[in-house]
């Protein structure tokens, strides 16, 4: 079966600093998806960005941007230029390719001080 | 597109008090999931359904949970009878052949 790792519970920077949450995944399948998922307070779960793992280069959303690394089987997300507005819960999550499931992390609770 | 929309957005009730939650997928997605959201478990998938049929409740704790979607357009998740370890906010997602889901605003239950 397929499990997720985050290994920071907490992380607290400064706004405007530059922050990179880890992600680690165990999984045998050689075709599958990646993602971050941010949670604020709301409780909202909002997609913050996709990886498929047939693809070598790094994806990005504006700010957010991986470094996947799939033989280290590894996913962070850098988040750079942080905002108040980055404060929330980041879970990485895993999809294998013919499963519809996703597996989550255990979350990482990030938060931007002023 | 008004997104996922789930309902209540609170419930308190008590124990052995059936509870039902609802869910509306986004128009034409169909594939159709339910999390519970802990602090100890994190985020556990429950059931999903394909095409408004289930195929895995392999994560539904116990015959007190059920789910049903008699249509493309509502899901409800019911509790029966409901026990305080039953607390904790339920989520409802929905998607159509791409990864990745879209969640709702999730249910935050609590069994006194």
């Amino acid at each position: 079966a397929q499990t997720v790792t985050q290994s920071q519970p907490e992380m607290s920077v400064q706004e405007a600093e530059t922050v990179t949450l880890s992600c680690t995944y165990d999984t045998s399948e050689s075709n599958y998806y990646l993602f971050w998922y941010k949670q604020p307070p709301s409780r909202q779960m909002i997609l913050v960005i996709r990886q498929e793992a047939y693809k070598q280069q790094n994806a990005t959303e504006n700010r957010f941007s991986v470094n996947f690394q799939k033989a280290a089987k590894s996913f962070s997300l850098k988040i750079s230029d942080s905002q108040l507005g980055d404060t929330a819960m980041y879970f990485c999550a895993f999809k294998g390719q013919g499963a519809q499931k996703l597996v989550f992390g255990q979350g990482t609770r990030l938060t931007i001080n002023p | 597109d008004a997104g996922v929309i789930q309902s209540p957005r609170h419930e308190v009730t008590e124990m052995g008090q059936e509870v039902t939650l609802r869910c509306k997928p986004i128009s034409g997605h169909n594939s159709l999931f339910w999390y519970r959201q802990t602090m100890m478990r994190g985020l556990e998938l429950l059931i999903y359904f394909n095409n408004n049929v289930p195929i895995d409740d392999s994560g539904m704790p116990e015959d007190r949970f059920s789910a049903k979607m008699p249509n493309a357009s509502f899901s409800t998740l019911k509790i029966q009878p409901s026990e305080p370890r039953d607390s904790a906010v339920y989520f409802c997602a929905s998607s159509f052949w791409v990864p990745g889901y879209t969640f709702g605003s999730g249910t935050r239950l609590t069994v006194v």
